[in-house]
């Protein structure tokens, strides 16, 4: 069974500052997937990534798949309070797009 | 426009009483549908998905149904519910991808 590994579990650092979360698994990924999500909301996806390498940036947020597609990271620039959060991984498994998720990574940005 | 509705938004219930959430989407036809339970220190746990009317597929054996009595609406019931139902239970459709999260049901079972 396939696992997704994501740590740190709780990051908190100060506004301004730079971060990375990560993201792995034992087995290579078909695609993946990172969400943020919001207390008492459901996740909304950010990005998926799809080809080993792969690079995207969304604004301060930039996702890398590793060429192994193995494992996956989210490193932010300048963190804004804006930025607090749940931030999940997420990788499809078997068939009828069933989702596994990771246990996330919460995230505090102390203004 | 495609959005998905989830009430209702909180929900506290004695343990024994039945249970029943409601999760619809707009603006798509067929869409594969699932319903995730949320726990503390758990992660997002999938329950049921169903690729269409009257197919739900359990993926965890549980105190929980699901239906699908309409092509955009997917239901989450129980009987009888337990303590250890208590938890933020998300409906979701599959979008290119990804997923689409309704925005959750926040369940305490006292």
């Amino acid at each position: 069974t396939q696992l997704l590994e994501q740590s740190p579990q709780f990051l908190s650092i100060q506004e301004g500052e730079n971060l990375t979360v990560y993201c792995n698994s034992s087995s290579v990924f078909s695609s993946l997937q990172w969400y943020r999500q919001e207390p008492g909301e459901g996740p909304v996806l950010l990005v998926t990534v799809v080809t080993g390498g792969e690079v995207k940036k969304l604004k301060r947020l930039t996702f890398q798949f590793g060429d192994a597609r193995k494992d996956s990271s989210l490193h932010i620039t300048a963190a804004q309070p804006g930025d607090t959060g749940l931030y999940l991984c997420a990788s499809p498994r078997g068939r009828d797009d069933k989702i596994i998720f990771g246990k996330g990574t919460r995230l505090h940005i102390l203004p | 426009s495609q959005t998905i509705h989830q009430w209702p938004a909180t929900l506290v219930q004695p343990v024994g009483s039945p249970l029943s959430l409601e999760c619809t989407v707009e603006g798509t036809s067929n869409p594969n549908l699932y319903w995730y339970r949320q726990a503390a220190g758990r992660g997002l746990q999938l329950l049921f998905y169903s690729v269409g009317i009257g197919q739900i597929s359990s993926e965890v054996p549980q105190n929980l149904s699901a239906s699908r009595p309409q092509d955009r609406q997917f239901i989450l019931s129980s009987k009888k519910l337990l303590l250890s139902d208590s938890g933020f239970y998300l409906c979701a459709w599959s979008v290119v991808g990804g997923y689409t999260f309704g925005s959750g049901t926040r369940l305490t079972v006292v």
